[in-house]
């Protein structure tokens, strides 16, 4: 199935780094959603965008909705011990069904 | 807790067996979508409902099925299951049908053996 391209796919920081990852697709995009989640857990949604160039904060997280519609960002500043989990971006689709893709995600491991 | 709630949690089956999957929206919500995660993979949106009616389709298989009912809950009917379709299967919920942000349900794991 069609996904985004998410980066990194992995990464180990230690506790109060801050950490960077974004979404690209060659499709234009409406929407983007940012979500983390815990293994064997459903995705909980952290960060929702709706315009270009949108820069919207939540708590320690960043999250911008990229000028030409085709990507997407994510930061998160001073790390701790809990935001390890997988990190996803979903875009909905500008056209058509408006379903929302959803990225390859990040799996941010944090080291104390 | 993101209001919606899924059932079973864990569903073991053989291979060749037909299950159901079930999902409540949140209190308001009028879509259900359903989405597949194999093994440390992305998820993969199978089917939305709106209101009652297939609003957009993914990559679902002839073999899986869904539909949602009056009260909005909604099902997911995977049958002569094989051991590929071993997966986490989620269902999420928005308010409207297109551009909403979607709340997901802790998932049901299911194991084919």
């Amino acid at each position: 199935g069609q996904q985004l391209n998410q980066s990194p796919q992995s990464m180990f920081i230690q506790e109060g780094e801050d950490v960077s990852m974004n979404c690209t697709s060659s499709s234009i995009f409406n929407t983007w959603l940012w979500y983390k989640q815990d293994p064997g857990e459903g995705p909980v949604l952290l960060i929702a965008l709706y315009k270009a160039g949108e820069l919207t904060s939540n708590g320690r997280l960043t999250a911008q909705f990229g000028i030409t519609r085709k990507d997407s960002f994510l930061n998160i500043s001073a790390s701790i011990p809990s935001d390890v989990g997988i990190y996803f971006c979903a875009g909905q689709t500008a056209s058509g069904t408006y379903k929302y893709i959803f990225g390859t995600g990040t799996r941010l491991k944090v080291l104390a | 807790d993101s209001g919606v709630t899924q059932t079973p949690k864990h569903l073991i089956t053989a291979t060749g067996q037909r299950v159901t999957l079930r999902c409540s929206p949140r209190s308001g919500d009028l879509s259900v979508y359903w989405y597949q995660q194999s093994l440390d993979q992305g998820l993969q949106f199978l089917i939305q409902y709106y209101n009652g009616e297939e609003r957009a389709k993914g990559n679902i298989l002839e073999r899986f099925s869904a539909q949602q009912f009056p009260d909005l809950h909604s099902e997911l009917n995977l049958s002569s299951l094989e051991l590929g379709d071993s997966a986490l299967y989620f269902c999420a919920s928005s308010a409207g049908d297109r551009g909403n942000e979607q709340f997901f349900g802790p998932g049901t794991r299911l194991t084919v053996l």
